[in-house]
């Protein structure tokens, strides 16, 4: 079935350890994206990427780094940098957004990172 | 990018219409309106969108006023499962740039 695949579900690091989150899609979309949340929040962006090989900074991208070597693939690090790493995240993606296509995001189940 | 104001929380007793609103005083003429939900600890749900004109689908309608500068999100015949809080987004459609911008949004919970 095509999807989003997010993994691991639950991750459990010490503090000032870098930890790398996957997301991988067979959707053959475009556009990939992460987001923060915690809790009673709503979703905060962090990275996005249009095409292979080139990405952006969310609003709070400070503390993480991504890579897009691959279209169906997005990870993130969250690096020693990131001052209060414990969330949700999830990613998702997209087609290219063009006129006249929905753009509708579909979303993974999300990574619920905790750092003790 | 506009931004979403939704209330923080709303009630609606099973059977019945819940009318969601969304003011996005400050929308561009590009911008689109996007409705989506979560279930606790999911990812989010594409339930909606639209630019200008009202939008009907099998989970809801988007009801956009003349302006603008809000719309209304209506599930006809709210249940249980609807209970999510409910995310009123823009997004905008221009080549190479395109982000959604997701506020605090609406904690539906829908009683018997």
């Amino acid at each position: 079935d095509g999807g989003i695949t997010q993994s691991p579900k639950y991750l459990f690091r010490k503090e000032g350890q870098n930890v790398t989150l996957s997301c991988e899609q067979n959707l053959n979309h475009d556009a990939m994206y992460w987001y923060r949340q915690d809790p009673g929040q709503g979703l905060r962006l962090i990275y996005y990427s249009q095409i292979v090989n080139d990405f952006q900074k969310g609003d709070i991208a400070e503390g993480y780094s991504v890579s897009r070597e691959k279209k169906e693939s997005f990870p993130l690090t969250v690096t020693s940098a990131q001052k209060n790493p414990t969330a949700f995240y999830l990613c998702a993606s997209s087609r290219r957004q063009t006129i006249g296509n929905t753009g509708e995001l579909f979303f993974g189940e999300g990574s619920r990172l905790t750092v003790l | 990018d506009a931004k979403t104001t939704q209330p923080p929380s709303m009630d609606c007793a099973e059977g019945r219409a819940a009318n969601l609103p969304c003011n996005h005083s400050t929308i561009s003429g590009n911008e689109y309106v996007y409705w989506y939900r979560q279930i606790h600890s999911q990812g989010p749900q594409y339930i909606i969108h639209g630019l200008k004109n009202n939008e009907t689908n099998e989970m809801a309608s988007l009801i956009i006023t003349e302006d603008r500068k809000s719309s209304t999100l209506i599930l006809p015949h709210a249940t249980l499962r609807d209970t999510a809080v409910y995310y009123c987004i823009v997004r905008v459609v221009i080549y190479n740039t395109d982000k959604l911008i997701f506020g605090t949004g609406t904690r539906l919970q829908v009683f018997p």
